[in-house]
């Protein structure tokens, strides 16, 4: 069985200010881990993936995240937010490819002027 | 960039009649796939499909549901007989196979159809 927690429903943020949305995973076995953003009435946009390697992986946008396997945690980052990254942002994982997706609750981000 | 379609963006349909999503993937993908989203809550995995064939469904998915890749280009979801706790926003996606140890490539994702029973 697989699955993941966002502890956090919502993230308010200054623009300008570091962001970071927070995740946690359990697998049994090596994840494959993802993020995902969800603007309003729009489909889930992929931001970035960790299959193997370096353990922060760079995505779109300005995003990053950090695998921690002792932590079991894959949280998301971006060091300067802006007033458009305000949206929802969802953490997924699978166990190989072509497998499903499990995602997290979301979490809502807000990042006010 | 190619996008994965969907339609109808927004589908009202009475208890009980049957409906059918439409999902147009990428066109060099091969892995297809329906997830939905009631309102306020997470994303749910329903099947994916690959080589023609279900590979893998949730307990959602049970004998109300089917899938089927009708030519070389469209993905549909049928329900048989809706019901009100079937209103929910569908999502298709689909990905690239590929082997080595990136072959885990992301999911993209449609725009969604959002069902309405009533």
């Amino acid at each position: 069985a697989q699955s993941v927690a966002q502890p956090e429903d919502q993230v308010n943020v200054a623009e300008g200010n570091p962001l970071t949305v927070k995740c946690t995973y359990s697998v049994s076995g090596n994840p494959y881990l993802f993020w995902y953003v969800q603007y309003p009435n729009r489909g889930l946009q992929f931001l970035l993936k960790y299959i193997t390697g370096d353990n922060l992986v760079k995505g779109s946008y300005g995003f990053e995240a950090e695998f921690n396997k002792s932590q079991t945690s894959f949280h998301l980052k971006k060091p300067s937010a802006l007033v458009s990254d305000s949206a929802l942002y969802f953490c997924a994982v699978s166990l190989a490819a072509g497998n499903k997706l499990t995602f997290g609750g979301g979490t809502r981000v807000l990042v006010k002027p | 960039e190619p996008e994965v379609t969907q339609t109808p963006s927004h589908q009202v349909t009475q208890m009980g009649q049957e409906v059918i999503l439409r999902c147009v993937p990428i066109s060099n993908h091969l892995y297809f796939y329906w997830y939905r989203q009631i309102l306020g809550q997470k994303v749910e995995f329903l099947v994916s499909f690959y080589n023609n064939e279900i590979s893998e469904k949730s307990e959602i998915f049970d004998d109300q549901f089917s899938v089927e890749r009708p030519d070389g280009s469209n993905f549909t979801l049928k329900i048989r007989s809706t019901k009100l706790e079937d209103s929910a926003m569908y999502f298709c996606a689909s990905s690239e196979t590929l082997t080595g140890p990136d072959s885990n490539q992301p999911q993209h994702f449609g725009d969604g159809t959002r069902l309405s029973i009533l």
